[in-house]
């Protein structure tokens, strides 16, 4: 057990749609991280927080935005949701900003999957 | 932008047995770590081991040792004495000292074999 709590584990919705994954990172990280992992496109990073900052941005798209909250858990919204927005949603986080980012602690993950 | 190559997108080994993955990286910077994470049928993303550039020793933990070669950018990890609890698929991943995103080879499907 990481220590990262990711909710849901799965997720079944439609094109178009709108949800909310969270994140919840192990105490006493600050540093929150997004990535997606899926089959044409591997691991990528998305987005980055720290105690609630935005710290770095990834290949996150438009369609998709996230938050810190004062309790260090963390949001991903994806929304208009698309096909080849089916993935692995990973949530990993770490004691702080650099050099003290890593190393990054990965939780379950959440599966989403587009019908 | 860094890039990371594994190479080797199967392998296969005997339960007891060693085997070695391979990693290549290209980056222009000087300071940075490498990683491997296993990802299980379960999907997890488990840190196995990571090495710091800094340091020429390699890192080992347990069954689990890099062989480091800065020159050549090139970071293996080799398995001692694989068990059937280590098929999985082996992904290395890199990140600047002063960076925050890891950036990951394609990953290594690695099977024990009884």
């Amino acid at each position: 057990d990481s220590g990262v709590t990711q909710t849901p584990k799965h997720l079944i919705t439609a094109t178009g749609q709108r949800v909310t994954l969270r994140c919840s990172p192990r105490s006493g990280d600050l540093s929150v991280y997004w990535y997606q992992q899926s089959l044409d496109q591997g691991l990528q990073f998305l987005i980055q927080y720290y105690n609630g900052e935005e710290r770095a941005k990834g290949n996150i798209l438009e369609r998709f935005s996230a938050q810190q909250f004062p309790d260090l858990h963390s949001e991903l919204n994806l929304s208009s949701l698309e096909l080849g927005d089916s993935a692995l949603y990973f949530c990993a986080s770490s004691r702080g900003a650099p050099p003290l980012n890593q190393p990054q602690h990965f939780g379950d993950g959440t599966r989403l999957s587009i019908l | 932008a860094q890039t990371v190559t594994q190479s080797q997108p199967e392998m296969s080994v005997q339960e007891a047995e060693t085997v070695t993955l391979s990693c290549t990286y290209d980056t222009s910077e000087n300071n940075y770590y490498l990683f491997w994470y296993k990802q299980p049928p379960s999907r997890q993303m488990i840190l196995v081991i990571r090495q710091e550039a800094y340091k020429q020793q390699n890192a080992t933990e347990n069954r689990f040792s890099v062989n480091f070669q800065k020159a050549a950018k090139s970071f293996s990890l080799k398995i001692s004495d694989s068990q059937l609890g280590d098929t999985a698929m082996y992904f290395c991943a890199f990140l600047e000292t002063s960076g925050s995103r890891l950036t990951f080879g394609e990953g290594t499907q690695l099977t024990v074999n009884p």
